[in-house]
Parts: structure tokens; C-alpha cells; sequence
């Protein structure tokens, strides 16, 4: 089955750490790009990380930029985010998802269930 | 970074057509992406590209785009159409940006 299961959600505190993962399955993982997308509660989505298949390729959005890292272990099929310098504004439901593979664009067409971020002290 | 501007809700009665749209600057040069999330659940790609539906989505979700602006239209909506959509496309920095969504409430 193709899928993407996240993991490492929990309470974090503010100043903390917290690492993500992201197991995949059912799809040649080290061809595809992935990303990171977050949702606050109640509120829309915002994309945190890209990094390439080869892992080569790496971008963040500027609200992350230096304190999360994005990472990927293509002998594992597992991606990563590694939170630190955690605020409060971290809180959220982090999704990973599958890049399509278009041509110049971002298109997501796998999306995990998401995994829980609460910053609180 | 660019941003993409959605209306936040937009209701059709069961069986209408109705026009979700998403307006940026990104838009003049780059095709975006519709996903579909209801509550609870993680988002699904419904369109993407110029006019491109995944397998398994249905024939009534439709994409266009003109200047600036690309629209979704759903073409006799159906009640398990009520969802939140959004809309996202790269930016000038070749990095991802998402609209704020819009709700749609099937009447």
C-alpha cells in the first residue's frame, strides 16, 4: 500500500526540540521529492521544508529557516524534521507529503495523517 | 515570498456549479495545485497543472487560469464536496506557498 506515516508529535517546550519522521511505503521513495507542511489549529496550511530525493536539494520557508532541519534516509524510506528553538507558533499538525514530480512546480499527491506539534510550557 | 488570496467561504446549492478562485502574482507564470480537505482528515490533490485530475477524482472538478487568477469549478456539486479547498503554486524563490483556503458549504 503507498503511504506515509508520521511520527514524533508530542509536547514540546518552548526553546525544546522535537524530531519528526516520516516512514513510506508502497513507491520508490529516493526518486521523489517531499516536503513538510504544517496546520495550525483551525487554521489553513503552510509549508515548512522541501528537500530533493537525493537530498541534495534543500529549501525553507523563512518562519522555520534556521532552526528546523530537513532531512531524508533513503536506505530507510524515512524522512525527517528536526525542530529546535520550538515556539509556541510551532504548534500545529505536521503533514509530510509527496512531491508529483512536475516539471517546476510543487504539486503534493501523497499526504500522511499528520502528527501532532504542541509548544507549551 | 508571494502569496495566494482565496475567499475565505463560498456556498452552491446541491447540484449548481460553483468557481473557487485563488489570485497571485505566481499565477502569471505557474499552474496551480487544488487539494481537498475535510475535517479531520489530511488533505487530498484534486487538480493540479493546467487542467490535470489525479486518478480516482472526479470528472466534475475542473481547472482554469487567467492572468493572475486560477479557479476551480466544481460542475454539479455533490453534498460530499463540502470541504475546505486550497490552492498552491511555487513562488519566485522556487518554493512553496499555499492560500488561506477557502470553505465550501453544499446547500
Amino acid at each position: 500500500e503507498v503511504q506515509l506515516l508520521e511520527s514524533g508529535g508530542g509536547l514540546g517546550q518552548p526553546g525544546g526540540s522535537l524530531r519528526l519522521s516520516c516512514a513510506a511505503s508502497g513507491f520508490t521513495f529516493s526518486t521523489d521529492a517531499m516536503s513538510w507542511v504544517r496546520q495550525a489549529p483551525g487554521k489553513g496550511l503552510e509549508w515548512v521544508s522541501a528537500i530533493s530525493g537525493s537530498g541534495g536539494g534543500i529549501s525553507y520557508a523563512d518562519s522555520v529557516k534556521g532552526r528546523f532541519t530537513i532531512s531524508r534516509d533513503n536506505s530507510k524510506n524515512t524522512l525527517y524534521l528536526q525542530m529546535n528553538s520550538l515556539r509556541a507558533e510551532d504548534t500545529a499538525v505536521y503533514y509530510c507529503a509527496k512531491d508529483l514530480g512536475v516539471t517546476n512546480n510543487w504539486y503534493f499527491d501523497l499526504w500522511g495523517r499528520g502528527t501532532l506539534v504542541t509548544v507549551s510550557s | 515570498s508571494s502569496e495566494l488570496t482565496q475567499d475565505p467561504a463560498v456556498s452552491v446549492a446541491l447540484g449548481q456549479t460553483v468557481r473557487i478562485t485563488c489570485q497571485g502574482d505566481s499565477l502569471r507564470n505557474f499552474y496551480a495545485g487544488w487539494y481537498q480537505q475535510k475535517p479531520g482528515q489530511a488533505p487530498v490533490l484534486v487538480l493540479y497543472g493546467k487542467n490535470n485530475r489525479p486518478s480516482g477524482i472526479p470528472d466534475r472538478f475542473s481547472g482554469s487560469s487567467s492572468g493572475n487568477t486560477a479557479s476551480l469549478t466544481i460542475t454539479g456539486a455533490q453534498a460530499e464536496d463540502e470541504a475546505d479547498y486550497y490552492c498552491n503554486c511555487r513562488d519566485s524563490s522556487a518554493n512553496v506557498v499555499f492560500g488561506g483556503g477557502t470553505k465550501l458549504t453544499v446547500l
